[in-house]
């Protein structure tokens, strides 16, 4: 498995501003994945961090709006530009630390809480 | 695409009972089934896997089914305990590195 970290751990913001997450791996990981969780939801993929290359998004997710940057194989972050009450959630950082199909266990950090006022 | 449901939706329990989560899915490609635990204010872990060439795993009081025929999977919880309270999700690997969740469980365990 591996040791994941993120800052914040929760915050409160307002309207129309961006915060941007952290997320710390304690090992080199092949995949890195950001998540949404709405309050009493299940996970939704909003992409998967690409080291040295643009991310992928999921359908209903956009660069503009989710930028993530993974400048190493140790490290990415996910901006929430913008912000409005409807991006008040969970946001979740996982890696996948071996490749190929099969191997697609994902180790989950602690989450990000976000209140947007 | 793929999609998994998960059922039931909320489970109350008495301490010392058991537990089944039931899950379907519907690519018949998807080869790896994992399950994890959320507790309230944490990221979800990684409770127990099961891969498709095999029909059943156990650890300790945690046991995973799998039936591919049918595109069914289920999670067993023996002797239930208070710590055991908590939300589960089946997920079902999509290709391409992708996960599928379901739409996870609530667990009660009455002490």
């Amino acid at each position: 498995s591996a040791v994941i970290s993120q800052k914040p751990s929760r915050d409160i913001c307002q309207r129309g501003t961006s915060l941007t997450i952290q997320c710390q791996v304690d090992s080199q990981v092949t995949m890195m994945f950001w998540y949404r969780q709405q309050p009493g939801q299940s996970l939704t993929l909003i992409a998967t961090a690409n080291q040295g290359s643009e991310a992928t998004y999921e359908s209903g997710f956009v660069i503009d709006k989710f930028p993530i940057s993974r400048p190493n194989l140790t490290f990415s972050t996910l901006t929430v530009s913008n912000m409005s009450p409807e991006d008040s959630s969970i946001y979740l950082c996982s890696v996948a630390p071996a490749s190929g199909r099969g191997q697609e266990t994902q180790y989950f950090g602690p989450g990000t809480r976000l209140l947007v006022l | 695409g793929e999609n998994v449901e998960q059922h039931p939706s909320t489970l109350s329990v008495q301490e010392g009972d058991s537990a089944v989560i039931k899950c379907t899915y519907s690519d018949s490609a998807s080869n790896y089934f994992p399950w994890y635990k959320q507790e309230l204010g944490k990221g979800p872990q990684l409770i127990i896997d099961i891969r498709s060439n095999v029909g059943e795993k156990k650890d300790q009081r945690i046991a995973v089914t799998l039936n591919k025929t049918a595109k069914h999977f289920s999670l067993h919880i023996t002797e239930t305990q208070p710590e055991d309270s908590a939300v589960y999700f089946c997920a079902a690997e999509a290709g391409g590195f992708k996960t599928i969740f379901g739409a996870g469980t609530r667990l009660f365990v009455k002490a």
